[in-house]
């Protein structure tokens, strides 16, 4: 039972653009959600997190949004870098254990 | 601070054999968590080991087993291997494991091939 999904597998963007990466739960226990990014042949690296509290955490270009009603939470990424082509994970706590999501495949072109 | 390690990197073992993988977290960090990640399911909680007991346990069989040693490092063990259990471990290292707002680091993990 996947509590934590990421249903686009992969997604492409034009370099400049927004990319839009999307996370759904089930679990209305979980009341922090982080997002962490992955490059091949290295472990994932903590990208930005929200609380349950909050709808929305902005870090430079990386903002989450979080809409508790629906169990929907979002990473946009303004603007678009080559660099940022990586997986990327949603991952959701209650505390002391990390529920993560199947990952989307960010590909940006340049 | 060191990073996350885990050694080997890179592992081939043949169905049946066992394996044991290693993971040293930063320094300080008392919480060491495993995880699997394979392509059809991303990553999927193993267990999580807190000042050297096992205080989570995810959905994975018995043949998948670990612990934690005083210094904090950590081992996995995983018996009777099957072909499915291909795939790349990682462990995470957090202060208390998990607690609100806090932020696992994890190791460049474990690349386990079984022929």
């Amino acid at each position: 039972d996947q509590q934590v999904k990421q249903n686009s597998p992969s997604l492409s963007v034009q370099e400049g653009r927004i990319s839009i990466l999307n996370c759904d739960y089930t679990n209305s226990m979980f009341d922090y959600f982080l997002w962490y990014k992955k490059y091949p042949a290295e472990g994932p690296t903590f990208l930005i997190s929200i609380s349950s509290i909050k709808d929305k955490n902005e870090d430079g270009r990386f903002t989450v949004f979080l809409n508790k009603s629906a169990k929907h939470l979002s990473l946009h990424i303004v603007p678009s870098q080559p660099g940022d082509s990586a997986v990327y994970f949603c991952a959701a706590l209650p505390p002391q254990k990390v529920t993560f999501g199947t990952g989307t495949k960010l590909q940006v072109i340049p | 601070k060191a990073g996350v390690t885990q050694t080997p990197r890179y592992l081939i073992k043949t169905r049946g054999q066992q394996v044991t993988l290693s993971c040293s977290p930063i320094s300080g960090h008392r919480s060491v968590s495993w995880y699997q990640q394979t392509p059809g399911q991303g990553l999927q909680f193993l267990f999580e080991y807190f000042s050297e007991t096992q205080r989570n346990k995810g959905n994975f069989p018995g043949r998948f087993s670990g612990r934690q040693f005083s210094n904090s490092r950590s081992e996995m063990n995983v018996s009777t291997l099957e072909l499915g259990d291909s795939a790349l471990y990682l462990c995470a290292s957090s202060s208390h494991g998990g607690a609100m707002g806090e932020t696992q680091y994890f190791g460049p993990g474990t690349r386990l091939l079984v022929l």
